[in-house]
């Protein structure tokens, strides 16, 4: 079965902190991966995608994350966290068909001053 | 083009009454998405088109649910007989159609927020 585990529900992090949230999937054929940001009342804004290549993966903000096929992880990362980047973080999964998305059940993110 | 746009942003109805949403995506975007979205979940997929052909449902898209895309351009979702589990935000999502290598990101609207009373 198609599916993503995201195990943080909330995170909490200082401002200039580093940042990691957990992704796990599980799907039966080639995973393109995507982690998306939506701020309260919006839509999804895509961050980064991994299709192929380079398991490490820049993105928009300062993000980055790290495909790992052996443990089915796709970690996003942020070096120093801004204050602007609270807001809620999903995972997502999909084909190359690109027919439909799994979406993880997102992890909440607080910066504090 | 400034992006995926949704009509209205809020909707308030009372159980029983019929429902349109209205989904314009990025006009170049060939592939066309409705998810929903329940509080603290992630989206889940309700169906897509590939231009104006409706390619696939999920089984979550009862018969009170219908989706449209006639000319291969705007979407309308109706839900008829609206019932209060169907409070949600509905995601519209638009995007080209997959290459041979790879595949593209959705662009996202801002969805609509039905609240059923």
């Amino acid at each position: 079965a198609q599916s993503v585990t995201q195990p943080d529900i909330h995170i909490t992090v200082s401002e200039g902190a580093s940042l990691e949230l957990r992704c796990n999937y599980s799907y039966g054929a080639t995973p393109y991966l995507f982690w998306y940001v939506q701020s309260p009342g919006q839509g999804l804004q895509l961050l980064l995608k991994y299709f192929s290549g380079d398991t490490l993966v820049q993105g928009i903000k300062g993000f980055e994350a790290e495909f790992k096929r052996s443990q089915s992880s796709f970690n996003l990362r942020k070096p120093s966290v801004h204050w602007s980047d609270a807001a809620e973080y999903f995972c997502a999964v999909g084909g190359r068909t690109g027919n439909q998305f799994y979406f993880g059940t997102g992890t909440s993110l607080t910066v504090i001053p | 083009d400034t992006g995926v746009s949704q009509d209205p942003r809020h909707k308030i109805t009372k159980r029983g009454q019929n429902v349109t949403f209205r989904c314009d995506p990025i006009s170049e975007h060939n592939r066309l998405y409705w998810y929903r979205q329940t509080l603290g979940q992630g989206p889940e997929f309700l169906t897509y088109f590939q231009n104006e052909a409706q390619l696939e449902k999920s089984r979550l898209l009862s018969d009170r649910f219908s989706a449209e895309r006639p000319k291969g351009s705007f979407s309308t979702l109706e839900i008829q007989r609206t019932e209060q589990g169907d409070s949600a935000m509905y995601l519209c999502a638009s995007s080209a159609q997959p290459g041979q290598d790879s595949t593209n990101g959705y662009t996202f609207g801002s969805g609509t927020r039905l609240t059923v009373v």
